[in-house]
């Protein structure tokens, strides 16, 4: 199946953009990419997905290499409430798994 | 309107007691997914249900753990006998589709965070 390879940990100031990257050598064709993100104590919630043309939503943008070997995540202007655990999801073959990985810590710094 | 809910939010038990956690997925939601999430790891797959049948269970990690969602929307993870390795928090997510497609929107509850002593 395949997996995914994110930073343990990024820092952004407050109202900076931020570029979350994640590696994804092993995808398939009909794999779509996923972004969650996990305040504390909190589940999951989700961000954007794609599968091969970039995404862009109210929250983030998700931008998608032409090989699609990786993916970045875009917040625009990070906030404090922005401060979270982002993962990088692919969905497995039959779809019904998410293989979470550990995600980046995003630290956002006012 | 509501979004998944679960119940206890937290749970501390002896280790060999049962515990039965609940989830109350978004109603109309055909699937259903259980996650374990251990400290400062990211959620692991329990297990999957397409209304009442449960189509995947591959990620239970033991004949200790259990799931039932008999009438397509309430389900139970019922952990017996437990151990000390099983305190995490457990998930609970919905969509709104069946079949598990890759490009569905998961929406996961607040999570049980189980202690076990």
């Amino acid at each position: 199946d395949a997996k995914t390879t994110q930073p343990n940990s990024m820092e952004s100031n407050e109202e900076e953009p931020v570029h979350l990257p994640c590696n994804h050598s092993t995808i398939s064709g009909t794999d779509y990419i996923h972004w969650y993100r996990q305040l504390p104590s909190q589940g999951p919630e989700y961000v954007i997905h794609g599968l091969t043309s970039n995404v862009n939503n109210r929250m983030a943008s998700l931008a998608i290499a032409e090989d699609r070997k990786s993916s970045t995540l875009i917040l625009h202007r990070a906030t404090l409430r922005d401060a979270a655990v982002y993962y990088c999801i692919l969905r497995d073959t039959t779809g019904n798994q998410f293989y979470f990985g550990t995600g980046t810590s995003l630290t956002v710094i006012p | 309107g509501a979004g998944v809910s679960q119940s206890p939010r937290y749970k501390v038990a002896k280790r060999g007691q049962d515990v039965a956690l609940r989830c109350d997925p978004i109603s109309g939601h055909v699937s259903l997914f259980w996650y374990q999430q251990a400290l400062g790891q990211g959620p692991e797959f329990l297990t999957y249900f397409q209304n009442e049948a449960q189509l995947d269970k591959s990620g239970l990690p033991s004949d200790r753990f259990f799931a039932e969602r008999p009438e397509g929307s309430v389900s139970t993870l019922k952990i017996q006998r437990t151990q000390q390795e099983d305190s995490a928090v457990y998930l609970c997510a919905s969509s709104l589709v069946a079949g598990g497609r890759r490009s569905d929107t998961q929406y996961f509850g607040p999570g049980t965070r189980l202690t076990v002593l």
